[in-house]
């Protein structure tokens, strides 16, 4: 079936510094794939998206390339912040089945 | 504003009982899912609805029920054969027909049995 597979963490940064979180899927369709970052008590939030190969998704520093050749969406953002710190999830959708990555808990101190 | 609302945000129950958890969206959303999330263990498909009157089984469905009466309301009960309903529960909506958005999520209500 349908999976992702993203890098354990927890994963410590110190501030400025350059982040990646890998993540692979796999699919038997054409899949949507989305990270979502999530802060302590809440929901899940769009961070960013990729819809089709070699798209590439990007928001507040952050983006990911939809790699269909290694089955990758793995996440950067080249300076981190304290106000990063959260878990972030990988994500793929297949039609209306949604699978979710288990999660990376990202801390960054100052 | 559009959005996705869950409730309570902290609910308690008491072995042997059922509790049902809410969730409204009024965002015009087909789809509907539920999902619990345990430490290290990311979000687990629990039930999900395509339409209004139809849901189908996740990954885990034992111990939980679900009804779709409504397009705005897809409430989540938690029976007493769920043998460990601690956890964090996600309910989220998004476009059927559209398989390239997102999923929207709610706040989450966090179930503790005491």
């Amino acid at each position: 079936g349908d999976s992702v597979t993203q890098m354990e963490g927890p994963v410590t940064l110190s501030e400025e510094a350059f982040l990646t979180i890998n993540c692979t899927y796999t699919a038997t369709g054409y899949p949507s794939l989305f990270w979502y970052v999530q802060y302590p008590g809440e929901g899940l939030q769009l961070l960013l998206k990729a819809t089709k190969a070699d798209d590439k998704g990007s928001n507040k520093g952050f983006e990911a390339t939809y790699r269909k050749e290694t089955t990758s969406f793995h996440l950067e953002k080249g300076s981190v912040q304290v106000s990063d710190s959260a878990v972030y999830f990988c994500a793929l959708r297949v039609n209306n089945d949604m699978r979710f990555g288990a999660g990376t808990r990202l801390t960054v101190k100052p | 504003d559009g959005g996705i609302t869950q409730s309570p945000k902290y609910l308690f129950r008491k072995e042997g009982q059922n509790v049902t958890l809410s969730c409204e969206q009024n965002l015009n959303h087909d789809a509907m899912y539920w999902y619990r999330q345990d430490p290290g263990q990311g979000l687990r498909l629990i039930y999900y609805s395509q339409i209004v009157n139809d849901f189908q089984k996740g990954d885990i469905a034992e111990g939980y029920s679900v009804s779709r009466e409504k397009k705005e309301s897809f409430p989540l009960t938690v029976t007493s054969a769920q043998k460990n309903p601690t956890a964090f529960y996600l309910c989220a909506s998004s476009f059927t027909t559209e398989s390239n958005t997102e999923a929207f999520f709610g706040q989450g209500t966090r179930l503790t049995v005491v």
